[in-house]
């Protein structure tokens, strides 16, 4: 249970522009969607934890204004990468409350 | 003391051997724990979870938790290059505490299962 498909698998932009990624329950009522993000070699952090209908929930060293979270409904979250730089360029993975299995990811790489 | 800790790595074995991956884990008041195999570039995969003393047994791997010694470890049987990944040691908080739902990952260990 607690499919997440997650979009893009991929993609690369200019440092300064923003970029969405979604996450969207498949099977599940997704009242919390957990983003974590991991550096190369490095093994995954959670950054945020967003909940349906109210304010995410950020944890010690995120940037809650670079990372907008967004969960308006119970089978979609998004992570937007505001103003992004060289060093946001990382992989960002979701994860529904309901389960334990991930997202496909999205490498994302900031030119 | 970090949260979650895994041997170091990486780890080489040959194949049909037995690989052992452990974790050790601070909070006395986790509730389960999770391996998964991650390949390079994707996404980590689940193995199993065990949030009961003692041996769990899916396949050619086993999980074992105490709980007393704050321990953790998965036991790969007969290794297969196809088992050539990181292996990510995974424990989520106690019901009721701010960590409740969250997984907090080890470091990893690199698995290297050579012809």
């Amino acid at each position: 249970g607690a499919v997440v498909s997650q979009h893009p698998s991929w993609v690369i932009c200019k440092s300064g522009t923003s970029v969405k990624i979604e996450c969207r329950s498949l099977d599940f009522q997704a009242t919390t969607m957990f983003w974590y993000r991991q550096f190369p070699k490095q093994s995954l952090m959670l950054m945020a934890t967003s909940n349906e209908g109210s304010k995410a929930t950020y944890e010690q060293g995120v940037e809650k204004d670079k990372f907008l979270i967004n969960h308006a409904s119970l089978t979609l979250s998004t992570l937007t990468v505001t103003s992004a730089h060289p060093e946001d360029s990382s992989f960002y993975i979701c994860r529904s409350i309901g389960g334990y299995t991930f997202g496909s990811g999205t490498r994302l790489t900031v030119v | 003391q970090k949260e979650v800790e895994q041997n170091s790595g990486p780890l080489s074995v040959p194949e049909g051997a037995i690989a052992s991956l452990n974790c050790t884990y601070s909070d006395r008041g986790s509730q389960s724990f999770f391996w998964y195999r991650q390949y390079s570039g994707k996404s980590p995969e689940l193995i199993m979870f065990i949030y009961s003393n003692g041996d769990k047994e899916d396949g050619r791997f086993t999980a074992q938790l105490n709980k007393a010694s704050q321990y953790v470890s998965l036991l790969i049987r007969d290794s297969q290059p196809s088992d050539s990944a990181t292996y990510l040691c995974a424990v989520i908080g106690r019901a009721g505490g701010t960590s409740y739902g969250k997984l907090t990952f080890g470091q990893g260990t690199i698995l290297t299962v050579h012809p």
